[in-house]
């Protein structure tokens, strides 16, 4: 099974910086996946990073605030662009775990982003 | 009409009992359900998943899918205080460009009190 580590764990930015959160998997993974939840809300998909490919974003994420990098099947980057208040929440990637069996997604341990 | 829809909560039940926790989903094109726990300041864990209708047991934890009715359910036997969380169904549609992509119910608050 995959084990997902995340850094940082948590930062305090000030708006209009940038933060690149990276996520680092013990194993070859194809597809990696960034998703977000403010505070008191669910997950919301942000993109899809594949390797070898521009990431694909969901509906109301674009590539301009949530740039992604892929540049191998162990390890990914999500940045927060031009920070305001709104992006302070928790970031975290998620990984299909699986062998020769399907064993669901997992989620790394998160980070948790806010902006002052 | 939201795409997955929980119960926020809270429920409450004391140890030892069965807490049960609901999920409705709109798209009928859902092919897999999945549960997970979040601890508060934590990050959600896969509790399991369920593909064909019917019951799917692991432990204490039964995940119960009816898709003519587009609801899944989750029974938790013999509540522990330990199990005090929120719980968030997923589902995913599968296939093409949508593999791997999950959407979340907003997610109950079970708290299981001694």
């Amino acid at each position: 099974s995959a084990v997902i580590s995340q850094k940082p764990s948590r930062d305090i930015c000030q708006r209009g910086t940038s933060l690149t959160i990276q996520c680092q998997v013990d194993s070859q993974v194809t597809m990696m996946f960034w998703y977000r939840q403010q505070p008191g809300q669910s997950l919301t998909l942000i993109a899809t990073a594949n390797q070898g490919s521009e990431a694909t974003y969901e509906s109301g994420f674009v590539i301009d605030k949530f740039p992604i990098s892929r540049p191998n099947l162990t390890f990914s980057t999500l940045t927060v662009s031009n920070m305001s208040p709104e992006d302070s929440s928790i970031y975290l990637c998620s990984v299909e775990r699986s062998g020769n069996i399907f064993y669901g997604y997992t989620f790394g341990s998160g980070t948790r982003l806010t902006v002052v | 009409q939201k795409e997955v829809e929980q119960n926020s909560g809270p429920l409450s039940v004391p140890e030892g009992a069965i807490a049960s926790l609901n999920c409705t989903y709109s798209d009928r094109g859902s092919q897999s359900f999945f549960w997970y726990r979040q601890y508060s300041g934590k990050s959600p864990e896969l509790i399991m998943f369920i593909y064909s209708n019917g019951d799917k047991e692991d432990g204490r934890f039964t995940a119960q899918l009816n898709k003519a009715s587009q609801y899944v359910s989750l029974l938790i036997r013999d509540s522990q205080p330990s199990d005090s969380a929120t719980y968030l169904c997923a589902v995913n549609r599968e296939g093409g460009t949508s593999y791997g992509k999950l959407t979340f119910g907003q997610g109950t608050i079970l708290t299981v009190h001694p």
